[in-house]
């Protein structure tokens, strides 16, 4: 799987839009970006995903450059429950293929 | 979306004796179930793949002996922590996937105490 670098923590008000960035330079073609986040305590939780298109949906936007060596998860107006580690992860996405989860990204919503 | 059921939530236990931790897809049929270990403050690690039927791969590592996978079912997977020791305690999270082309839901996990 290829590897991912992501800051180790980042701040946002609440109520403002969170972008959470995601270096994954070494993507191979039929790989994936997913996105999870994990609340203290609880399993992780799916966010979106995608692999070469912009997408969108209820929870966030996945922007992925053109290249795909990088992407951006956005929450656009976080809250204060947003608060959790966001993993952004490469995999293909065939049937039984693992996730290999990195460090991720500390995000605190502050009111 | 998918629902994957992890129980116990939390178990406590004495050193030298044996834990089952029990994964069920409740409303789907999980071909490949997944077992992951996290302590504190550190990332989710992978211990082992679950195939129904058959037996499991475990990651590099992994004492295969230690932590017996069971996956009889279509939607159930059973984790076991034998001989459980001190340093067995962790967090441990199941996931599956609902089909081909299907994310991967997790489950709540289970925070193993061994005393």
């Amino acid at each position: 799987d290829a590897k991912t670098t992501q800051p180790t923590s980042m701040d946002c008000a609440e109520g403002r839009a969170a972008n959470l960035p995601c270096n994954h330079s070494t993507i191979s073609g039929n790989e994936y970006v997913y996105w999870y986040r994990q609340i203290h305590s609880q399993g992780p939780q799916y966010i979106i995903h995608g692999l070469k298109n912009n997408e969108t949906n209820e929870m966030a936007s996945l922007i992925i450059t053109e290249d795909r060596k990088s992407s951006t998860l956005i929450l656009p107006h976080a809250t204060l429950r947003d608060t959790a580690v966001y993993y952004c992860i490469v995999s293909p996405m065939e049937y039984g293929n693992k996730l290999v989860f990195g460090a991720g990204t500390i995000l605190r919503v502050k009111s | 979306g998918a629902v994957v059921s992890q129980h116990p939530s939390r178990v406590i236990c004495k050193s030298g004796t044996s834990v089952k931790i029990e994964c069920r897809s409740l409303d789907f049929q999980a071909t490949t179930m997944f077992w992951y270990r996290q302590f504190p403050k550190q990332s989710l690690m992978l211990m082992a793949t679950s195939n129904e039927g058959s037996k499991a791969t475990y990651e590099q590592g992994v004492e295969k002996d230690k932590f017996l996978i069971n996956h009889a079912s279509l939607t159930l997977s059973t984790l076991t922590v034998t001989s459980a020791h001190p340093e067995d305690s962790s967090f441990y999270i199941c996931s599956a996937r609902a089909g081909i082309n299907e994310k991967l839901f997790f489950g709540s996990g289970t925070q193993l105490s061994v005393l």
